[in-house]
């Protein structure tokens, strides 16, 4: 009931084309939803995060669908570019318990000039 | 601010052997994390403290790991005696109460011959 599961395990996208990695969870007591950004032999870095009381986010190209009835959430990247090629990983937190992250398997993406 | 500091980058070490990763968090931010991250088990939590104080261990995979937080400055990772599948890249995060994003170091890249 811990696990996050990603999807799917890698992308390959068109410059100018959109990103789309799916996420689902089990447990309904997690409620903040960050996305990772890792380029090689970088550790990760925050990209964007998302709380339940909302449906959606927004930050320049990045946005996080979230469906809180499935218990998903997605994240698309709009114009995708050849420099938005890492591996993104979501994951899932219980804020008012304890920051542990729970992250999904990831999903490397490639996006072709 | 220079970011999580870890050290060494890259360790090599022969079976058996006792390894010890290094981590300086980012000044005034009271939470620190330990990561592990492998192809197969994507990243996995290990351990992390709060004000120093080890919260949640139950990452840590067997007796032969132990980490501690003298003070809160520094942190470190010691794996005795390590074996071949310890090798993966350890991540130090660390983050602050008032604020939800974990900022991860660069890793160190352990490999156990």
């Amino acid at each position: 009931q811990q696990q996050v599961k990603q999807s799917p395990q890698s992308l390959i996208v068109q410059k100018g084309g959109i990103s789309i990695i799916n996420c689902a969870y089990e447990n309904t007591a997690f409620d903040y939803f960050p996305w990772y950004q890792q380029f090689p032999g970088k550790g990760p870095a925050l990209l964007i995060a998302i709380r339940p009381d909302v449906s959606e986010k927004k930050e320049g190209r990045f946005t996080i669908s979230f469906n809180k009835s499935a218990k998903q959430f997605s994240l698309h990247i709009m114009d995708s570019q050849p420099g938005d090629s890492a591996t993104y990983f979501c994951a899932a937190s219980m804020l008012d318990s304890s920051y542990k992250l729970i992250f999904g398997s990831g999903t490397r993406l490639l996006v072709r000039p | 601010d220079a970011g999580v500091i870890q050290s060494p980058r890259h360790e090599v070490t022969e079976m058996g052997q006792e390894v010890t990763l290094r981590c300086k968090p980012i000044s005034g931010h009271d939470y620190l994390f330990w990561y592990r991250q492998t192809m197969m088990r994507g990243l996995e939590l290990l351990i992390y403290f709060n004000n120093n104080v080890p919260i949640d261990d139950s990452g840590m995979p067997e007796d032969r790991f132990s980490a501690k937080m003298p003070n809160a400055s520094f942190s470190t990772l010691k794996i005795q005696p390590s074996e071949p599948r310890d090798s993966a890249v350890y991540f130090c995060a660390t983050q602050t109460s008032a604020n939800n994003e974990q900022f991860f170091g660069p890793g160190t890249r352990l490999t156990v011959l």
